[in-house]
């Protein structure tokens, strides 16, 4: 079956550090992914997408992720994290053609240390 | 700005009394769809429109109910909320097709009592 894991459940770092989340799909062919991140009680804004072309992607609020075929990941990343990244992320994907629905992984919790 | 909307943010309701949500659009977008969302749970899709064409998911249960009267309107109509309910409901947008880009609304927090 398809699906979309996201590993970390949660995830603590200090504002300035690096950070990375990890998303890894699982899909007959290359789906479409997303990246969206949710604040407390609020609705999913999107960070970023791939369709095809260049694999590393950029977004917005200084958030890129990178596809890898090889490894069937799409992790996002950010070099230096502010106190106001501090949210839900979710990583997402679905295929071509639109038949397939949104997919979604269970999310990571980002927690940002001042 | 172009954007999607839902009304209200919060909505309290009693144990079977109907409840609707509402959801309205700017993006003049073919496909809307409504997602119900548990506390730290990944969104679950409901139901989407395209165009004035209802898709109901198969474990959508039928106390959950749509209407789409026209390109920017959506509604989600619960006809007896029970306390299993209680959610985040997420209304979302995409031009063309489910692969397309989906765009979301702030979402309403149903309370149910």
């Amino acid at each position: 079956a398809q699906s979309v894991t996201q590993p970390d459940i949660h995830i603590t770092v200090s504002e300035g550090a690096s950070l990375e989340l990890r998303c890894n799909y699982s899909y007959g062919a290359t789906p479409y992914l997303f990246w969206y991140v949710q604040s407390p009680g609020q609705g999913l804004q999107l960070l970023l997408k791939y369709f095809s072309g260049d694999t590393l992607v950029q977004g917005i609020k200084g958030f890129e992720a990178e596809f890898k075929r090889s490894q069937s990941s799409f992790n996002l990343r950010k070099p230096s994290v502010h106190w106001s990244d501090a949210a839900e992320y979710f990583c997402a994907a679905t295929l071509e053609g639109g038949s397939e629905k949104l997919v979604f992984g269970k999310g990571t919790k980002l927690t940002v240390n001042p | 700005d172009a954007m999607v909307i839902q009304n209200p943010r919060y909505q309290v309701t009693q144990f079977g009394k109907p409840v609707t949500l509402s959801c309205s659009q700017t993006l003049n977008h073919n496909v809307m769809y409504w997602y119900q969302q548990k506390s730290s749970q990944a969104p679950k899709l409901l139901f989407h429109y395209y165009d004035k064409d209802f898709n109901n998911e198969a474990d959508t249960p039928d106390n959950f109910q749509s209407r789409r009267p026209n390109t920017s309107f959506c509604f989600l109509d619960i006809r007896s909320p029970g306390l299993g309910d209680a959610a985040m409901y997420l209304c979302a947008t995409s031009r063309r097709d489910r692969s397309d880009t989906q765009y979301f609304g702030p979402g309403t927090r149903l309370t149910v009592l």
